[in-house]
C-alpha cells in the first residue's frame, strides 16, 4: 500500500484478554517503530525494529508486552491480560532506514480500550 | 538522547504568522532536529528537518542558530486547519527516533 496500515482501527477488550495489533510498513522500509499515545499526552517509544538486528525493546512497559516483526514487513503488538490502564492509541510508524536523520511515516493508529 | 522543552500551548489568529520554540540544550553533533504535527485521531505528519542555520520548505521554516541548543518552527500566515499538535524531537544517527515524543505544543488557531 502506499502508506502505513494498522488494524484493528478500533478494538474493545475485557480486562484480562490478550489482544493482537497488527502494523503493515511501506514496502522497503527497514525500520519500524511502535509507540502509545494516552489521551491528551505525547507519544511514548515502545519498541523499535532495524532490518534483521535485533530489536531495541527498551521502551516496553512491561513484560505483557511484546512485539514481532517478520523479516521487514508486518509487526504484531501484543498485549497479554489487558489492564485498564493499557486503554490507549498504539501507533506504527516505519523510515526508510533507521537514521534519526529519516523521516517517519505513522499509520492511523489502533484504538485500544479495555474495559 | 537529547531531550526537548517545548511549550504546551499557545494560540494564534488566522492570517498570524507562528512561532514556537524548542529547546535542547545537550543536542549531539550529530543530532537531526525534526517537526511533526498531529491533528487528531491521526498519526503525527513529518514537517521539516533541519542540522544548523535556515531550513525552508512548501510548509514552514526552521531556524537553528549556531550553537543548536535551541530551534524555532515558523508557520506563514496560519489557517484554521493549522490547528494541531507540534512535535519537536531530536535523532541521532545510530538509534532512530526512539526518544519519547514528548507532549508537543498545542497550537489554536483561532478565526
Amino acid at each position: 500500500g502506499a502508506g502505513v496500515s494498522q488494524s484493528p482501527s478500533n478494538k474493545v477488550t475485557e480486562k484480562g484478554k490478550d489482544v493482537e495489533l497488527r502494523c503493515d510498513p511501506i514496502s522497503g522500509h527497514t525500520a519500524l517503530y511502535w509507540y502509545r499515545q494516552r489521551l491528551g499526552q505525547g507519544l511514548e517509544f515502545l519498541i523499535y525494529f532495524q532490518g534483521n538486528s535485533a530489536p531495541d525493546k527498551s521502551g516496553l512497559p512491561s513484560d505483557r508486552f511484546s512485539a514481532e516483526r517478520t523479516g521487514e514487513s508486518v509487526s504484531t503488538l501484543t498485549i497479554q491480560r489487558t489492564q485498564q490502564e493499557d486503554s490507549a492509541v498504539y501507533l506504527c510508524a516505519s523510515s526508510l532506514g533507521g537514521s534519526g536523520t529519516g523521516e517517519l511515516f505513522f499509520g492511523e493508529g489502533s484504538r485500544l480500550t479495555v474495559l | 538522547l537529547a531531550k526537548t522543552t517545548q511549550p504546551i500551548s499557545m494560540d494564534s489568529y488566522e492570517g498570524q504568522e507562528v512561532n514556537i520554540t524548542c529547546s535542547h540544550n545537550n543536542i549531539a553533533t550529530n543530532d537531526y532536529i525534526t517537526w511533526y504535527q498531529q491533528f487528531p485521531s491521526q498519526g503525527p505528519r513529518f514537517i521539516i528537518q533541519g542540522y544548523k542555520t535556515k531550513v525552508t520548505n512548501e510548509v514552514a521554516s526552521l531556524f537553528i542558530p549556531a550553537d543548536r541548543k535551541s530551534s524555532t518552527l515558523s508557520l506563514p500566515r496560519v489557517s484554521l486547519s493549522d490547528t494541531a499538535v507540534y512535535y519537536c524531537l531530536v535523532g541521532d544517527d545510530t538509534g532512530g527516533f526512539k526518544t519519547i515524543f514528548g507532549a508537543g505544543t498545542r497550537l489554536f488557531v483561532k478565526a
